[in-house]
């Protein structure tokens, strides 16, 4: 158990959906990330959140909606995907987003497939 | 442009050694992290380097060379469990962890 909980662990939806991710960290970090693992790509990062303010949007497309309504959680909303959203998408937590050892944890993901 | 290189597979035996590189080009570094994955499961933390040499935690070791932008995991005494993927991650100068695609390990008996 890392801490960190995603649900659902697997998500199927049509093009015209709307859905939501959600993500809980047990841990008391201050920080909290989107991320999207395609298969042979290096992990994406979507979204990082400090202290519930969004400090990064790495040009995420609009279709994506994160809300983070306090330390411990984090939403990832979806609506009107592509096929090409069709990916892993990790949740991680660390203590600050300021850099030296501070690791992420992981939660065990969302297996989404866009249909 | 910033880029994280590493082999996209290796296979070795078990009880053996294996070394998995990883070179970066990075706006500044600010220290590199190593991660196993398993298949179908979340990353978790392995090591971090800031400065140059080598740090070791049991069978496993990382090494860094800033100066050539260097990193390599040693995994001592393979076991069948340590099949998964090996990430490395580069913190750069705003302090962004910038990620490689992974190292896949095989184990074979």
């Amino acid at each position: 158990e890392t801490g960190v909980t995603q649900t659902p662990r697997h998500l199927v939806m049509g093009m015209t959906n709307k859905k939501s991710l959600k993500c809980e960290q047990h841990l008391g970090h201050n920080a909290m990330y989107w991320y999207k693992q395609s298969a042979k790509k290096p992990l994406e990062l979507m979204f990082v959140y400090s202290l519930e303010e969004r400090v990064e949007n790495n040009s995420v497309p609009s279709r994506f909606s994160p809300e983070c309504p306090n330390s411990s959680h984090l939403f990832l909303h979806l609506h009107t995907l592509q096929p090409e959203d069709s990916a892993l998408y990790l949740c991680a937590s660390s203590q600050s987003i300021a850099g030296g050892p501070d690791e992420q944890y992981f939660g065990p993901g969302t297996r989404l497939t866009v249909t | 442009g910033q880029n994280i290189d590493q082999p996209t597979e290796m296979t070795a035996t078990e009880g053996a050694i294996v070394q998995i590189n990883c070179t970066y080009q990075t706006s500044g570094f600010n220290g590199l992290f190593w991660y196993q994955q398993h298949a179908g499961e979340a990353p978790t933390f392995l090591s971090y380097n800031v400065l140059d040499g080598l740090e070791e935690k049991g069978r496993f070791s990382s090494f860094l060379s800033r100066s050539k932008g260097y990193s390599y995991l040693l995994l001592k005494e393979l076991q069948m469990k340590d099949s998964a993927s090996y990430l490395c991650a580069v913190t750069d100068s705003n302090y962004q962890l910038i990620w490689g695609a992974g190292t896949k390990l095989i184990i074979k008996p």
